[in-house]
């Protein structure tokens, strides 16, 4: 069973801080790394990419990747209220057959004001 | 990013009956997928909505169940069949351009059966 593991928090951050979510996954072979938001009752919306090893900016957000040890994290700056929600970790198996996304459990990020 | 959308939105269904659940892409997609968010939980994928062809399947998940169609490139249908309370749940169609890359999400559909 290939598996991604997350904290599921809540995760609890003032305001302006930097928010740091964190991401384990099992299959070696993974190429291709995604993070996603999800607030209450929405579907989730793709926030960052990652496909190779290092780290990658857009905006506040950086996702950091680390084959080695097979780690995704991703770095919020300047955290807003309106960053409070659930944040999904996805990871494209490797290997032929279905394409799919496998998902963390997700981490409840709380942006205290 | 593609823009999918899904009908119907919500729906109330009562056990032993079907529903069939519509997904439309706003582009030309390569891949199309469906998954299913049960409630407190995260995504899980059901499978591939492949075009012209049978869908590939998660394990756990049987087309007797889940029958899926993907007649074009941009439109795919999935139908929960013979519905039990343990399928209430949300389910979620996603599409990507290419293989390897990003996967956007429709609004999904929230399914109450009792």
């Amino acid at each position: 069973q290939k598996e991604v593991e997350q904290n599921s928090g809540p995760l609890s951050v003032p305001e302006g801080a930097i928010a740091s979510l964190n991401c384990t996954y099992s299959d070696r072979g993974s190429q291709s790394f995604f993070w996603y938001r999800q607030y209450s009752g929405k579907s989730p919306e793709l926030i960052m990419s990652i496909y190779s090893n290092g780290d990658k900016e857009d905006g506040r957000f950086t996702a950091q990747l680390n084959k080695a040890s097979q780690y995704v994290s991703l770095l919020i700056r300047d955290s807003q209220p309106s960053d409070s929600a659930t944040y999904l970790c996805a990871v494209k198996r490797s290997g032929g057959g279905a394409d799919g996304l496998t998902f963390g459990k997700g981490t409840h990020l709380i942006i205290q004001p | 990013s593609a823009v999918i959308s899904q009908k119907p939105s919500r729906d109330i269904c009562q056990r032993g009956t079907s529903l069939t659940i519509q997904c439309q892409v706003d582009s030309q997609v390569t891949m199309m997928f469906w998954y299913r968010q049960q409630p407190g939980q995260s995504l899980t994928l059901i499978a591939t909505a492949n075009q012209g062809s049978e869908a590939t399947y998660e394990s756990g998940f049987v087309i007797d169940k889940f029958p899926i169609s993907r007649p074009n490139l941009t439109f795919s249908t999935l139908t929960v069949s013979n519905m039990s309370p343990e399928d209430s749940s949300i389910y979620l169609c996603s599409g990507a351009q290419t293989m390897n890359r990003e996967q956007y999400f429709g609004p999904g559909t929230r399914l109450t059966v009792t």
